[in-house]
């Protein structure tokens, strides 16, 4: 199992703001996942951060707004940038890993944001 | 139509009946199904995986999946009110591939 913590666990943040969560996990993982969570929504994948590569943004995602670092196995960093209220929302950092046999996606607990 | 269907609820059962939860799924080609609980507040959590046709239980828990029909379930037996949480269904499109696509959840509700 892989344990994943974030900071902030939540941030009030003005609008025109930019927000770095940071994402740390107790074991080497080579894929961490950045999803986001909107009120009464389910969760959205934004993008797939690789260890020494840049990462793969989802439709709907860009760098520039989401710029994500990834300098070794264990953390990660997501920035939202240029905040909007529409930005309010739960992001989650998410790795995958071995329970056992069973491969599952393991999910940090989530940073709360909220954009004024 | 949306990748992963679920009713969002709120699914209310009394403490110690079966509790239903469905999703349906678009991509017929899909390989691996997941439930996931989310208490408010809190981040999803792994608690049954289905790969094959047919039941799969652990403890008061069933998956029910039917490639044919593209829908997945989850039974919980003995109905807690600690069950009482968003139950997210998430379908992996493609053996080998790292992306999930997740339902927008059912809100279950046990009354005690």
């Amino acid at each position: 199992s892989a344990v994943i913590s974030q900071k902030p666990s939540r941030d009030i943040c003005q609008r025109g703001t930019s927000l770095t969560i940071q994402c740390q996990v107790d074991s080497q993982v080579t894929m961490m996942f950045w999803y986001r969570q909107q009120p009464g929504q389910s969760l959205t994948l934004i993008a797939t951060a690789n260890q020494g590569s840049e990462a793969t943004y989802e439709s709907g995602f860009v760098i520039d707004k989401f710029p994500i670092s990834r300098p070794n196995l264990t953390f990660s960093t997501l920035t939202v940038s240029n905040m909007s209220p529409e930005d309010s929302s739960i992001y989650l950092c998410s790795v995958e890993g071995t329970s056992g046999v069973t491969r599952r996606r393991f999910f940090g607990p989530g940073t709360r944001l909220t954009v004024l | 139509q949306k990748e992963v269907e679920q009713n969002s609820g709120p699914l209310s059962v009394p403490e110690g009946a079966i509790a239903s939860l469905n999703c349906t799924y678009s991509d017929r080609g899909s390989q691996s199904f997941f439930w996931y609980r989310q208490y408010s507040g809190k981040s999803p959590e792994l608690i049954m995986s289905i790969y094959s046709n047919g039941d799969k239980e652990d403890g008061r828990f069933t998956a029910q999946l039917n490639k044919a029909s593209q829908y997945v379930s989850l039974l919980i037996r003995d109905s807690q009110p600690s069950d009482s949480a968003t139950y997210l269904c998430a379908v992996n499109p493609r053996r080998g591939t790292y992306k999930y696509i997740f339902g927008t959840g059912t809100r279950l509700k046990v009354l005690a």
